[in-house]
């Protein structure tokens, strides 16, 4: 069975600061894809990003980043220069294999609290 | 673009009352459609999930149903509501053959 683990349940950091959400994740499936979700206060979901099992390469956008490490089935994000607007709960999510036509339901995990201070 | 719809954003409801929450999708076809439930304080729980009209698969067995009359169109409903059914509803759709699922805003019921 497929899990995600977030240990971290409220994160509360000055405006700024780096900051790093962690996530580790369980699958049986060689093949499998990860995301992470932004959910601010209004409550509707954001995509931030997937990556797929077979591309381990870190990925930069803006602020974020995001570290895939396979070895020790983690999938870290990073937010750098913090700021008031990242506060938000955020979800990292897991999909396993895709077959065509087919679904597969999202497994979360419980998401950390990002509370950033002015 | 794609644009998913949720509705009623509110919703307040006795116990033992009926429920009827709709989903509908814009802008593509044939896609996947998902609901969801976030209880307070915990993670989202996928509830069902369809890949056509008229074809539900079901992940949690409870008093809740789905339907989809229409290939962008996802109903979520209940006979009888519980105490325990309050929480927040997302539905979500994806593209077939893909495997990012995109959320609507949600609907947040409280049973009393």
């Amino acid at each position: 069975a497929q899990k995600v683990t977030q240990a971290q349940t409220e994160i509360s950091v000055v405006e700024k600061e780096d900051v790093t959400l962690d996530c580790v994740y369980e699958t049986r499936d060689t093949t499998y894809y990860l995301f992470w979700y932004k959910q601010p206060p209004s409550g509707e979901l954001v995509f931030l990003i997937r990556r797929n099992s077979f591309d381990e390469q870190n990925e930069i956008s803006g602020r974020y980043s995001w570290n895939f490490q396979k070895s020790t089935s983690s999938f870290n994000f990073t937010i750098t220069a913090s700021q008031v607007v990242d506060s938000a709960v955020y979800f990292c999510a897991l999909s396993e294999r895709y077959s065509g036509g087919g679904a597969d339901g999202l497994t979360f995990g419980k998401g950390t609290h990002l509370i950033i201070q002015p | 673009s794609q644009t998913i719809h949720q509705w009623p954003a509110t919703l307040v409801q006795p116990v033992g009352s009926p429920l009827s929450l709709e989903c509908t999708v814009e802008g593509t076809s044939n896609p996947n459609l998902y609901w969801y439930r976030q209880a307070a304080g915990r993670g989202l729980q996928l509830l069902f999930y369809s890949v056509g009209i008229g074809q539900i698969s079901s992940e949690v067995p409870q008093n809740l149903s789905a339907s989809r009359p229409q290939d962008r169109q996802f109903i979520l409903s209940s006979k009888k509501l519980l105490l325990s059914d309050s929480g927040f509803y997302l539905c979500a759709w994806s593209r077939r053959g893909g495997e990012t699922q995109y959320f609507g805003p949600g609907t947040r019921l409280l049973v009393l």
